[in-house]
């Protein structure tokens, strides 16, 4: 089946310039994670979405960052005003809910390059 | 404090050899969950394997083990057999809380594994 798709693979923009990168996750995975990894790091994480509760934002590196997920399926997380260390790849996950044991199931990311 | 520590930036194995990859976390809660990743250089990330802080037994997938040792923390990855195709960066995560709460995980900085011909 299909896996979690994200778009733009790739996206380059001039700093101060908002940018929109999207999410769509594995049918039936009602939750969503968004992380970013900056070049040669590990994973950071930004915002959970389970179901329809509130999301859980606490890793948000600042007030120009926000997500928001519609219909409990696509995801949008978006950037204002981009600057150069917004630049990484961001990276979306989904997982079946509840249990510890659920995998979460990586796209391929889309490269962010802020100018 | 770090909450996952791989100790070793890259690691060098020879081909059809087996390598173990280390990985300790730092948690105060009872309930929690890890995992491995495997990320080549065109960027996906592959789940390898899951181990539960209640499992009884190692777990264990094709060519992949864990080596869990509760008491120390650690949670080592060790791969088989070594392939060519294997070559890759390897990122343990941990997940904390109680079944019901799927939590993000908490990852590693990596290893970048590559096998020699």
């Amino acid at each position: 089946g299909a896996g979690v798709s994200q778009s733009p693979s790739n996206k380059v923009t001039e700093k101060g310039k908002d940018v929109e990168l999207r999410c769509d996750p594995i049918s039936g995975h009602t939750a969503l994670y968004w992380y970013r990894q900056s070049l040669g790091q590990g994973l950071e994480f930004l915002i959970y979405f389970q179901g329809n509760s509130a999301p859980d934002k606490s890793g948000l590196p600042s007030d120009r960052f926000s997500a928001e997920r519609t219909g409990g399926s696509v995801s949008t997380l978006t950037i204002q005003r981009t600057q150069q260390e917004d630049s990484a790849v961001y990276l979306c996950a989904s997982s079946l809910p509840g249990d510890l044991n659920q995998p979460q199931h990586f796209g391929d990311g889309t490269r962010l390059s802020i100018l | 404090a770090q909450k996952i520590t791989q100790t070793q930036p890259g690691m060098f194995v020879q081909e059809k050899e087996a390598v173990t990859l280390d990985c300790t976390y730092d948690t105060s809660d009872p309930s929690y969950g890890l995992f491995w990743y495997k990320q080549p250089s065109s960027g996906e990330m592959i789940f390898l394997i899951y181990q539960g802080s209640y499992d009884q037994q190692n777990a264990t997938e094709g060519r992949y083990s864990l080596n869990f040792q509760k008491a120390r923390k650690s949670a080592n990855l060790v791969i088989s057999a070594s392939q060519l195709g294997d070559s890759a960066m390897y990122f343990c995560a941990m997940r904390e809380g109680q079944a019901g709460s799927a939590r993000q995980l908490t990852f590693g900085s990596g290893t970048q594994l590559t096998v020699l011909p």
